[in-house]
């Protein structure tokens, strides 16, 4: 009954190769959200989608593809992986597409490793 | 732009006593603010919100946070720490309607000593 779900938990790959995290949440939220977290735990927004819409976008390299099948998922897929890209990466949900009395709920996160 | 600083790095505190983490925003109006806490190997659980209204706003486990304007502060208070406490707490500040974007604090990681 997990509310926000990420798959893989865990992920290690070598530079160049392309993967893909999926998100997928039970809360009937209409938004979700992409965040990166990086070794010095700094949490940075990087896409938000509303009903497979997507309505933010922080300047994140065009090598990250996020991709919204219906409003319960959202997957990242990521192209030519760098060594910069090992991160944290945490999925997302909240009911509104504004800042309001709708939290984001948050997924246990995907650490992805680059050799 | 709105931003969030969380001066501690790192905090030690022993198991019963009281805690105090800090948090000073930067924003233009009055926003709305979060405290987040992030267990090893875990997500972010939201412990509490302000919004509006009365200053000194109740959580989840003990925690509360007081909205104090002057200061441009969100501290985050408990009166007795458990060890099961011990994790990263954030500070978070989103601008009120606005999409959905919060920014986050660098976090403070809590250690408790028994």
């Amino acid at each position: 009954d997990t509310a926000v779900s990420q798959t893989p938990k865990y992920l290690v790959t070598q530079m160049g190769n392309d993967k893909s995290i999926k998100c997928e949440q039970n809360l009937g939220h209409d938004t979700m959200y992409w965040y990166k977290q990086d070794s010095k735990k700094f949490l940075k927004i990087m896409f938000s989608y509303n009903n497979k819409e997507l309505i933010i976008n922080e300047t994140v390299p065009n090598r990250f593809s996020p991709k919204s099948p219906d409003k319960a998922h959202l997957n990242l897929h990521i192209n030519s992986l760098e060594l910069g890209d090992s991160a944290v990466y945490f999925c997302a949900s909240s009911g509104g597409t504004v800042v309001g009395n709708q939290p984001q709920h948050f997924g246990d996160g995907t650490r992805l490793s680059i050799l | 732009a709105q931003s969030v600083t969380q001066p501690d790095i790192h905090i030690t505190v022993s198991e019963g006593a009281s805690l105090e983490l800090r948090c000073n925003y930067s924003y233009g109006a009055t926003p709305y603010l979060f405290w987040y806490v992030q267990s090893p190997g875990q997500g972010l659980q939201l412990l509490l919100k302000y919004f509006s209204g009365d200053t000194l706003v109740q959580g989840i486990k003990g925690f509360e946070a007081e909205f104090k304007r002057s200061q441009s502060s969100f501290n985050l208070r408990k009166p007795s720490v458990h060890w099961s406490d011990a994790a990263e707490y954030f500070c978070a500040v989103g601008a009120p309607g606005t999409a959905s974007k919060l920014t986050f604090g660098t976090g403070t990681r809590l250690q408790v000593t028994l």
